[in-house]
């Protein structure tokens, strides 16, 4: 089946720092990828929805100046959490989907967890 | 809008027993089901999607869902737990095509010897 490698698995960071995760589809070329925040023993919450080469799409509330996703290629979307502060430690998970190509199943990454001190 | 309502937060069946996790759905428009299964620390699998067609629909690892209308429900279910089981299953809807999931959130199977 597809392959969605999310990294780092975990990071640990501290406050005012920017931190990047990196989504790829290992075998498929993801023509939209997706990123989700998972709190505590709650559900996936959708951040944002990101086209290669355009401008993602923020969910409300969510701000954007604070999560920068960047979807240079059909095969990696980034993640940069911006001056992050402990309010912002979560689980994060990306999925992407091969679109017209296979389907609208969404693939999972494994997720990063990520604290900040 | 589209929302998902799990039933239960906790499920606790033991090793052999039917397995039944429960999952409401509300759409404007035919929805797309999916179930997901999270293992601690990882992402989510696939388990099972219902899109047109047959109502009962087989997923991997022997689990099944029946999509039923007139309930608007989804519930997952397996003959037989077993132990490695255990894990948390997320019911999601879309609205078909391409269009952003909603999840419920979530049910912690938990399976005793």
């Amino acid at each position: 089946g597809a392959v969605v490698s999310q990294h780092p698995s975990r990071v640990i960071c501290k406050s005012g720092t920017s931190v990047k995760i990196e989504c790829r589809s290992l075998d498929f070329q993801a023509t939209t990828m997706f990123w989700y925040r998972q709190f505590p023993k709650q559900s996936l919450m959708l951040m944002a929805t990101s086209n290669e080469g355009s401008k993602a799409t923020y969910e409300q509330g969510v701000e954007k100046d604070k999560f920068l996703i960047n979807h240079a290629s059909l095969t990696l979307s980034t993640l940069t959490v911006t001056s992050a502060h402990p309010e912002d430690s979560s689980f994060y998970i990306c999925s992407a989907t091969p679109g017209l190509a296979g389907g609208d199943i969404q693939y999972f990454g494994a997720g990063t967890r990520l604290s900040v001190l | 809008a589209q929302s998902v309502t799990q039933l239960g937060s906790h499920v606790s069946v033991s090793e052999g027993a039917l397995v039944l996790l429960r999952c409401n759905y509300s759409s404007s428009v035919p929805p797309y089901l999916f179930w997901y299964v999270q293992y601690p620390n990882q992402g989510l699998q696939l388990l099972l999607k219902y899109t047109t067609g047959a109502t009962l629909v087989k997923g991997i690892n022997g689990f099944e869902a029946e999509f039923k209308k007139s309930e608007t429900s989804f519930h997952l279910t397996k003959p037989s737990a077993h132990m490695s089981d255990a894990a948390e299953y997320f019911c999601a809807v879309s609205e078909g095509g391409y269009s952003t999931l909603t999840f419920g959130k979530g049910t912690m199977l938990l399976v005793s010897p």
